[in-house]
């Protein structure tokens, strides 16, 4: 069964506090996604990684920045949390589609309050 | 304006009804069309994709894209209580780096 694990499901951080989210895949997938997903906006994708170490900003990458040191590790950052960052943030990783289209797995998601 | 634009609802509709989701899509570079389902305090699932223009029928699911006019649908045919949960379209081009840019997501209630 195939698997993106977040670890966390719920955090609480200060505002100003360095925060770390990570996500960890299985299936020996290429590409790695975060997103953030907010009511009425839908999943809106802040970075992804196409290989280790490589990484290409999505469409709202400000405040953030991530890291792909292994190939099944992909790294959320947020510098210096915000309250405009508290959302539901969701990692997914999917192999490379080439001519043909694969499907996208989703981590169940970290809900991130910044107060 | 967004590459794909969806209704967020949301929707509600009685048990057994057809339920229609629509999406529209600007980037006519876009090959591959997809629905994702949530369902609460969960990650999206895949639930059906299509290349290009077409159909695709999988079970009570009917997925349409109508490139001519950017659109794309999903059907739901005797609609269940269980398919209550938030439908996302998603669209990709054709390339190497697998990334899907999504709908905001439209919320379906069946009543019973």
């Amino acid at each position: 069964d195939v698997k993106v694990t977040q670890s966390s499901r719920y955090l609480v951080k200060r505002t100003g506090e360095k925060v770390f989210l990570e996500c960890v895949q299985d299936m020996d997938h290429e590409n790695m996604f975060w997103y953030r997903q907010d009511p009425g906006l839908g999943l809106r994708l802040i970075y992804f990684s196409y290989d280790v170490k490589m990484k290409e900003k999505g469409d709202i990458p400000e405040g953030y920045s991530v890291s792909r040191e292994k190939k099944e590790r992909f790294s959320l950052i947020l510098e210096s949390a915000s309250t405009n960052q508290t959302s539901m943030y969701l990692c997914a990783s999917r192999d490379t589609p080439g001519h043909k289209n694969t499907e996208a797995f989703f981590g169940q998601g970290t809900r991130l309050t910044v107060v | 304006q967004k590459e794909v634009e969806q209704d967020p609802g949301p929707l509600s509709v009685p048990e057994g009804a057809i339920v229609s989701l629509n999406c529209t899509y600007s980037n006519s570079a876009f090959q591959y069309f997809m629905w994702y389902r949530q369902y609460s305090r969960k990650g999206p699932e895949l639930l059906m994709y299509t290349y290009s223009s077409g159909n695709k029928e999988d079970g009570r699911f009917t997925a349409q894209v109508d490139k001519s006019s950017k659109y794309i649908s999903l059907f739901i045919r005797d609609s269940q209580p269980s398919d209550s949960a938030t439908y996302l379209c998603a669209s990709q081009f054709s390339g190497n780096t697998g990334k899907l840019i999504f709908g905001q997501g439209t919320t379906l209630q069946v009543k019973p």
